[in-house]
């Protein structure tokens, strides 16, 4: 079975500090794509940032970027000087790409974070 | 792009009662997907499609939920006879083809309460 575990319900930043949010993950299949997914009060899901398995690279987006370890099953999302804005539930999800023709996002329960003025 | 477009944002129906659900996903993309997120079950999969056509329909809870795309710029999800354990969000999101494997595009989301 696919899984993803976000051991942490709820985080509270101060603005403009740092935050890292943390995820695992477990999967058999060797290509895969993980993402991190922020909900907003507004509640629409908006895409944050993706990485690939098979690079080695870690995703940046701006404030925001990802430590994958591949081998521990990995997923944390850094977001560097911390706004207002970034009060959202965050969630961590993947997809494999076993070539079967499965198109379903996994994803985890989420963690609330609130950016404190 | 309007981005992926959901009506209407709130409802609210008594038990018994038909609710239908409306979407129009980004033009261009070619995967619609149903979700239901809930505050005990998160985020879940209802069904999705692929070029008009179901592929995967096993998320959906029972007989009472339907799904149709009649075509690449329409959705519907129909509940019917509705439930008060049906009050959920739901969402709808599309996406371009395998290229982008996973980024999807959410909708805001209808808020339905069944009293």
């Amino acid at each position: 079975a696919q899984t993803v575990t976000q051991s942490q319900p709820e985080m509270s930043v101060q603005e403009a500090e740092t935050v890292t949010l943390s995820c695992t993950y477990d999967t058999s299949e060797s290509n895969y794509y993980l993402f991190w997914y922020k909900q907003p009060p507004s509640r629409q899901m908006i895409l944050v940032i993706r990485q690939e398995a098979y690079k080695q690279q870690n995703a940046t987006e701006n404030r925001f970027s990802v430590n994958f370890q591949k081998a521990a099953k990995s997923f944390s999302l850094k977001i560097s000087d911390s706004q207002l804005g970034d009060t959202a539930m965050y969630f961590c999800a993947f997809i494999t790409d076993s070539g079967a023709g499965s198109y379903q996002l996994t994803f985890g329960k989420g963690t609330k974070l609130s950016v404190i003025p | 792009d309007a981005g992926v477009i959901q009506s209407p944002r709130h409802e609210v129906t008594e038990m018994g009662q038909e609710v239908t659900l409306r979407c129009k996903p980004i033009s261009g993309h070619d995967y619609l997907f149903w979700y239901r997120q809930t505050m005990m079950r998160g985020l879940e999969l209802l069904i999705y499609f692929n070029n008009n056509v179901p592929i995967d329909d096993s998320g959906m809870p029972e007989d009472r939920f339907s799904a149709k795309m009649p075509n690449a710029s329409f959705s519907t999800l129909k509940i019917q006879p509705s439930e008060p354990r049906d009050s959920a969000v739901y969402f709808c999101a599309s996406s371009r083809n395998r290229g982008r494997l996973g980024e999807q595009y959410f909708g805001p989301g209808t808020r339905l309460t069944v009293t």
